[in-house]
C-alpha cells in the first residue's frame, strides 16, 4: 500500500516565525511531487509541482525542496502571517496520472 | 475565481434518492478528476477523464457513476448511497494527465447521506 506522510498534523506558530513542514513518500517509482495550500471554505491551491531530485521551487515566502532518493520534500514558509493559515497537503504521483495524497499539515499563524 | 465550478455546494440525500454532482471548468484543460474526501482522511482520488474518456476508475462501487459529455463539464450520478459516503466531493482539472501540470480543484460539493 503506498503511503504518504506528512508531519506534523498541525502547528501553531507567531507571526513573523519560520517554519517548515515535511512530506514522506515511497522512494521508487518516482514521478513527481505536489505541494498545495487548502484555506477552509476554498478550494486547494497548487503552489509547486516537483519532478527532479534536489529541485528547489520557491513562491514568494515559500519554498521547497525534494529528495527523491530518501523519499522527502520539506516546505518552508518564511515570516509566517495570518494569511498563511491553511491546510497544506503534498501528493506524490503514482503510475503517471494517479496522485496519493497525504492528510496534510494545518498551520495556524497568530497575530 | 478558480476556473472549476462545482454544483451544488451542499447536498443533503436520502439512501433512496438519485443525485447528480456537476463540475464545470473553462481553463482548457484536458483533464478532469473526482476525488472523495471523507472526515480525517487524505484525499483519495475516484475517477479520471482523459479527452472524455475514463482512463481509471479507482475501485469505486457503482452507486457513483461518473458521465465526461465534453472536455469541459464531469458529473457524478449518485444512486442508493450509505451513509458512509457522505464527504466532500472535489473535482479538479488539469491541462493534462500527465501528472506533471498542477491540478485546479473547485470547491467542491458536501454531501451527506441521511
Amino acid at each position: 500500500i503506498l503511503n504518504v506522510e506528512q508531519s506534523p498534523q498541525s502547528l501553531h506558530v507567531q507571526e513573523g516565525d519560520s517554519t517548515n513542514f515535511t512530506c514522506s513518500f515511497p522512494s521508487s517509482n518516482f514521478y513527481a511531487l505536489h505541494w498545495y495550500r487548502w484555506e477552509t471554505a476554498k478550494s486547494p491551491e497548487a503552489l509547486f509541482v516537483m519532478t527532479l531530485n534536489g529541485d528547489e521551487k520557491k513562491k514568494g515566502r515559500i519554498s521547497a525542496t525534494l529528495n527523491t532518493k530518501e523519499g522527502y520534500s520539506y516546505l518552508y514558509i518564511k515570516g509566517s502571517q495570518p494569511e498563511d493559515s491553511a491546510t497544506y497537503l503534498c501528493a506524490f504521483l503514482y503510475n503517471t496520472d494517479k496522485l496519493i495524497f497525504g492528510t496534510g499539515t494545518r498551520l495556524q499563524v497568530f497575530p | 475565481e478558480t476556473g472549476v465550478t462545482q454544483t451544488p455546494r451542499h447536498l443533503v440525500m436520502g439512501m433512496t434518492n438519485k443525485k447528480s454532482l456537476k463540475c464545470e471548468q473553462h481553463l482548457g484543460h484536458n483533464a478532469m478528476y473526482w476525488y472523495k474526501q471523507s472526515a480525517k482522511k487524505p484525499l483519495e482520488l475516484m475517477f479520471v477523464y482523459s479527452l472524455e474518456e475514463r482512463v481509471e476508475n479507482n475501485s469505486v462501487p457503482s452507486r457513483f457513476s461518473p458521465e465526461c459529455p465534453n472536455s469541459s463539464h464531469l458529473f457524478l450520478h449518485l444512486h442508493t448511497l450509505q451513509p458512509e459516503d457522505s464527504a466532500l466531493y472535489l473535482c479538479a482539472s488539469s491541462q493534462d494527465r500527465t501528472g506533471n501540470q498542477p491540478q485546479h480543484f473547485g470547491d467542491g460539493t458536501r454531501l451527506s447521506i441521511l
